[in-house]
């Protein structure tokens, strides 16, 4: 059991650049979560996934962003136009469907979102 | 919406001391789950200890315990014999037993161990 894994751990782009972050689940996991965490501030759900199929998006999550997860697995989470305020540690945790409420979730370490 | 509330942003401990972390939730449930997770500054989030809302008996992982008050929707977090390591950001969160349920976190406090 290798955990979640997340690319790059830390991104620094340019205001307006497109960016592009992976997240590998702990295999058998089947529900994929994407959190957005600012300093000094606890985890906001963005979206989750159940397989391959997206079941819920935060008010969070604007036009610019869009999250994948197209065959099952690994998820990825892209944003578009970067702004200065999208700056942010984006957090991907997994679980298993029938057991992950009680559970809780398993996270990554993370990727270190700098927007300049 | 449930909201979880942690109202103390730092906290600070005597090594081998012991420590109570606060955390109050609002639900309109009666069936949930509560989790502290611990988050140091390799800032992966780490599990500490859960509670089923259901169970009248407090959680408990090695030096870890908690105070449920279920009717006061209070979940408090007690670290007995505090470490050194036990220095990070310390998270309250909830989450429902629905099938579509997300784990929804406090802001966090920042605990601080003196040696």
């Amino acid at each position: 059991d290798t955990g979640v894994s997340q690319d790059p751990r830390h991104k620094i782009t340019k205001r307006g650049q497109n960016v592009t972050f992976r997240c590998d689940p702990i295999s058998e996991h089947n529900r994929l979560y994407w959190y957005r965490q600012t300093l000094g501030q606890g985890p906001e759900f963005l979206t989750y996934f159940q397989n391959e199929a997206q079941l819920e998006k935060s008010r969070l999550l604007s036009d610019r962003f869009s999250a994948e997860r197209p065959k099952g697995s690994f998820s990825t989470l892209e944003i578009q136009r970067t702004e200065q305020g999208d700056s942010a540690m984006y957090l991907c945790a997994s679980s298993l469907d029938a057991t992950g409420a009680k559970k809780g979730l398993f996270f990554g370490s993370g990727t270190q979102l700098s927007v300049l | 919406a449930q909201t979880v509330t942690q109202s103390q942003p730092e906290m600070s401990v005597q090594e081998a001391e012991t420590v109570t972390l606060s955390c109050t939730y609002d639900t309109s449930e009666s069936d949930y789950y509560l989790f502290w997770y611990k988050q140091p500054p390799s800032r992966q989030m780490i599990l500490v200890i859960r509670q089923e809302a259901y169970k009248q008996q407090n959680a408990t992982e090695n030096r870890f315990s908690v105070n449920f008050q279920k009717a006061a929707k209070s979940f408090s977090l007690k670290i007995s014999d505090s470490q050194l390591g036990d220095a990070a950001m310390y998270f309250c969160a909830y989450r429902h037993t629905g099938a579509n349920s997300k784990l929804t976190f406090g802001k966090g406090i920042t605990l601080s161990v003196r040696p």
